[in-house]
């Protein structure tokens, strides 16, 4: 059974802080994304990293950034959090080719930036 | 760059009631995925189509690939409570990145 895991189901953080997001999947998958999740505006994908130490930029990758050291683990990076920041963010993970194999969700981190 | 658009946003519907989502793209698509994702839940995948004019069926749910794989569409048949949740279609161009469409909530009256 695939599991993808967040560090925090919650998170509240102050305008400026640097805010780390880590992800974990056990399934042995080369590609790991980051996205976000506001009302009205669906899935945005933030950064994806198709091989440990290789990334790629999204839609979205203006304010963060990416670590990816071990093959299971992703991380996303706030490097001065903003209160536009504040949004659901979700990882996942999937097989490759990427675009044609399922992704697998984690439970995702609800963020507020105050 | 490309994008994969959702309509409705939003579907209130009498349980029992059919429902429809539909999904359009500009450029013609390699793959679409459906994603359910439940309230307070994560996304979770449904179904691939590959194949231009591709129908699949999963108990009520019906999944269509339109002809020239521009746009797809899910239907559910006399929808349920358990159906309520917004659902996504997943577009990719060459089989690379997934685009996400924005999503149709669906919510289901008893």
């Amino acid at each position: 059974d695939v599991k993808v895991t967040q560090s925090s189901r919650y998170l509240v953080k102050r305008t400026g802080e640097k805010v780390f997001l880590e992800c974990v999947q056990d399934m042995d998958h080369e590609n790991m994304f980051w996205y976000r999740q506001d009302p009205g505006l669906g899935l945005r994908l933030i950064y994806f990293s198709y091989d440990v130490k290789m990334k790629e930029k999204g839609d979205i990758p203006e304010g963060y950034s990416v670590s990816r050291e071990k093959k299971e683990r992703f991380s996303l990076i706030l490097e001065s959090a903003s209160t536009n920041q504040t949004s659901m963010y979700l990882c996942a993970s999937s097989r490759n080719p990427s675009g044609r194999r399922e992704q697998y969700f984690g439970p995702g981190t609800r963020l507020t930036v105050t | 760059g490309q994008q994969v658009m959702q309509i409705p946003q939003y579907q209130h519907v009498q349980e029992g009631e059919d429902f429809t989502t539909y999904c359009n793209s500009s450029t013609t698509l390699s793959n679409i995925q459906w994603y359910k994702q439940r309230p307070g839940g994560h996304p979770v995948f449904l179904i691939q189509l590959v194949k231009s004019g591709e129908v699949k069926k999963q108990k009520r749910l019906t999944f269509q690939f339109g002809e020239a794989k521009k746009n797809s569409s899910l239907h559910i048949t006399a929808t349920q409570t358990t159906d309520v949740g917004t659902y996504f279609c997943a577009g990719s161009l060459y089989g690379n990145k997934l685009v996400f469409g924005a999503g149709t909530i669906l919510r289901v009256k008893s």
